[in-house]
């Protein structure tokens, strides 16, 4: 049974500050991963996916995968008010059957 | 980009009744469409895998006599709640993947559906 940890805050980070969000996972044979935000009340919406080891930018967000440690994580550069969300980590799984993380809620303090 | 839109958005019905749910992708084909519910304040649970022309195959625990799947053409895909309960009241939500992506790990999710069994 695969699992996916995160850490479910609240985080709280000011306006224009490095939101770090970290997420582990138990398959050791996962191979790639996704990055959702999820707003109250609505679907998670796609940030990004990363497969190789290392780091993926994408705009504000840079998303490091480590397999070694079975470790993923987000940084957030400038982060706005309305980045505040609850932030899924998403084990891509085989067929693309997602197992997700609980979340973590970010909240970020104009 | 792509997208997957859900219908209706959120439903409220009495207990004993049955809903339907529609998933559509909008601007791609998927051959494969997932439905994941989730209960507030929990993460998403994969309930099960929906396959054009096929039957779905559901994940441990889903009753599929319960929630029935059809994904009759490369765009559709409709859960139906059958029988429901109060127990059944969570947010709905279903996800396809964009195979013709150029990244080609493109997974995109619907709206979502309320549903609310009174």
């Amino acid at each position: 049974q695969k699992e996916v940890e995160q850490n479910s805050g609240p985080l709280s980070v000011p306006e224009g500050a490095i939101a770090s969000l970290n997420c582990t996972y138990s398959d050791r044979g996962s191979q790639s991963f996704f990055w959702y935000r999820q707003y109250s009340g609505k679907s998670p919406e796609l940030i990004m996916f990363i497969y190789s080891n290392g780091d993926k930018e994408d705009g504000r967000f840079t998303a490091q995968l480590n397999k070694a440690s079975q470790y993923v994580s987000l940084l957030i550069r400038d982060s706005q008010p309305s980045d505040s969300a609850t932030y899924l980590c998403a084990d891509r799984g085989s067929n693309y059957k997602l197992t997700f993380g609980k979340g973590t809620l970010l909240t970020v303090n104009p | 980009g792509a997208v997957v839109s859900q219908h209706p958005s959120w439903v409220i019905c009495k207990s004993g009744t049955s809903v339907k749910i529609e998933c559509r992708s909008l601007d791609f084909q998927a051959t494969t469409m997932f439905w994941y519910r989730q209960f507030p304040k929990q993460s998403l649970m994969l309930m099960a895998t929906s396959n054009e022309g096929s039957k779905a195959t559901y994940e441990q625990g889903v009753e599929k006599d319960k929630f029935l799947i059809n994904h009759a053409s490369l765009t559709l895909s409709t859960l139906t709640v059958t029988s429901a309960h109060p127990e059944d009241s969570s947010f709905y939500i279903c996800s396809a993947r964009d195979w013709a992506h150029p990244e080609g790990n493109t997974i995109y999710f619907g709206e979502g559906s309320w549903l609310t069994v009174v």
